[in-house]
């Protein structure tokens, strides 16, 4: 079946700048999870859905950053007035269950956001 | 807080030689882990995981890793690396509160391996 699924994969954008990055989770999975990698610093969790609520999010490194998700589905990671240290990898995963479940998270290629 | 530690940033072994790529964890309670691999300019694939029942864990590709409790370990392994073995290894944990997880996973910094021919 199909994985999950991001777009754009590669996003130029200039400072100050918003941009909307999508993640199209495996179909059935309640769980989703942003993370963010940049050169050296490893993977960073940004936030995760359960369902359609954000338990956590205390992942987000600032407020300029939002996520969204609608009918236990789709989401989207919306970064306002983008700064140049924003530029990273910005990756999306989705499990039927939580981690804490011991469940396999699967992973999107990524989104790959450039700052100018 | 829990936190994954992963020694070597760069392993670089020969063909047929043994991989060891290390990790450890920190965790109040017994955690959930995983080790997931990341081929160049793609997601990550998880390659095998914990979640307490049997200590020494196979996984896919010949990679296998053992849990140690009293180590605080879990490290990664295959008898003899090939060619196409050369990736990016992640270790991670599914912090774990009394009270159930938390949700999400948490990386180490990876271990770049590479395999000379």
């Amino acid at each position: 079946g199909a994985g999950v699924s991001q777009s754009p994969s590669n996003k130029v954008t200039e400072k100050g700048k918003d941009v909307e990055l999508r993640c199209d989770p495996i179909s059935g999975h309640t769980a989703l999870y942003w993370y963010r990698q940049s050169l050296g610093q490893g993977l960073e969790f940004l936030i995760y859905f359960q369902g359609n609520s954000a338990p956590d999010k205390s992942g987000l490194p600032s407020d300029r950053f939002s996520a969204e998700r609608t009918g236990g589905s789709v989401s989207t990671l919306t970064i306002q007035r983008t700064q140049q240290e924003d530029s990273a990898v910005y990756l999306c995963a989705s499990s039927f269950r939580l981690a804490g479940a011991g469940d396999e998270q699967y992973f999107g290629p990524g989104t790959r956001l450039t700052v100018t | 807080a829990q936190s994954v530690t992963q020694l070597g940033s760069h392993v670089s072994v020969s063909e047929g030689a043994l991989v060891l790529l290390r990790c450890n964890y920190s965790s109040s309670v017994p955690p959930y882990l995983f080790w997931y691999v990341q081929y160049p300019n793609q997601g990550l694939q998880l390659l095998l995981k914990y979640t307490s029942a049997a200590t020494l864990v196979k996984g896919i590709n010949g990679f296998e890793a053992e849990f140690k409790k009293s180590e605080t370990s879990f490290h990664l392994t295959k008898p003899s690396a090939h060619m196409s073995d050369a990736a990016e290894y992640f270790c991670a944990v599914s912090p774990m509160n009394y009270g159930g997880s938390q949700g999400n996973l948490i990386f180490g910094k990876g271990t770049k391996l590479s395999v000379k021919p």
